[in-house]
């Protein structure tokens, strides 16, 4: 089956250091990945969305210069938190999906960031 | 535009029981629909998919999910639960066109003993 990877699982950091999760498809080419963050029992919420090659489409709310989303291959696209704080502590996942209107989303296992 | 409910956002069954989670959509335009389930500190797994043909999908560990357009609904059923079912699940709608995946709120599934 499809595998995703996401790394790193766990991140605890100071506040004002930026922090980079990475989001990798194992054994599938990737044309659109996504970024969620979730809180606390509660559904996931979509941050952007990814194509390769190209910028990422940011959901409304969610800040450009923030939150700063590369896809620069079919298999790699990265989140970087910058100048993270505390309220940016919370549960990020990636997915990523194969070309086609039936492919459903495969999810990575998600980044617990906790900003001291 | 696509929108998923789930009724009851905490359900608990009996370890054997059968479960039975909620999931209805709305779509103007064929839906395709998806079935995730999320354990505690991980990402969302892929349980099942509709997309088109037989209306009645079964998915991995037991599940099966029944597409019904007239009722709008895409239930999720598992005819006797382990306790290695508790866990957190997600309904999710997708149009037949575009990249635009909606998750339903999520179900939290509890197996007593």
């Amino acid at each position: 089956g499809a595998v995703v990877s996401q790394h790193p699982s766990w991140v605890i950091c100071k506040s004002g250091t930026s922090v980079k999760i990475e989001c990798r498809s194992l054994d599938f080419q990737a044309t659109t990945m996504f970024w969620y963050r979730q809180f606390p029992k509660q559904s996931l919420m979509l941050m952007a969305t990814s194509n390769e090659g190209s910028k990422a489409t940011y959901e409304q709310g969610v800040e450009k210069d923030k939150f700063l989303i590369n896809h620069a291959s079919l298999t790699l696209s990265t989140l970087t938190v910058t100048s993270a704080h505390p309220e940016d502590s919370s549960f990020y996942i990636c997915s990523a999906r194969e070309p086609g209107p039936q492919e459903p989303q495969h999810f990575g296992d998600g980044t617990r960031l906790s900003i001291l | 535009a696509q929108s998923v409910t789930q009724l009851g956002s905490h359900v608990s069954v009996s370890e054997g029981a059968l479960v039975l989670l909620r999931c209805n959509y709305s779509s103007s335009v064929p839906p395709y629909l998806f079935w995730y389930v999320q354990y505690p500190n991980q990402g969302l797994q892929l349980l099942l998919k509709y997309t088109t043909g037989a209306t009645l999908v079964k998915g991995i560990n037991g599940f099966e999910a029944e597409f019904k357009k007239s009722e709008t609904s895409f239930h999720l059923t598992k005819p006797s639960a382990h306790m290695s079912d508790a866990a957190e699940y997600f309904c999710a709608v997708k149009a037949d066109y575009g990249q635009n995946f909606v998750f339903g709120p999520g179900t939290r599934l509890s197996v007593l003993p």
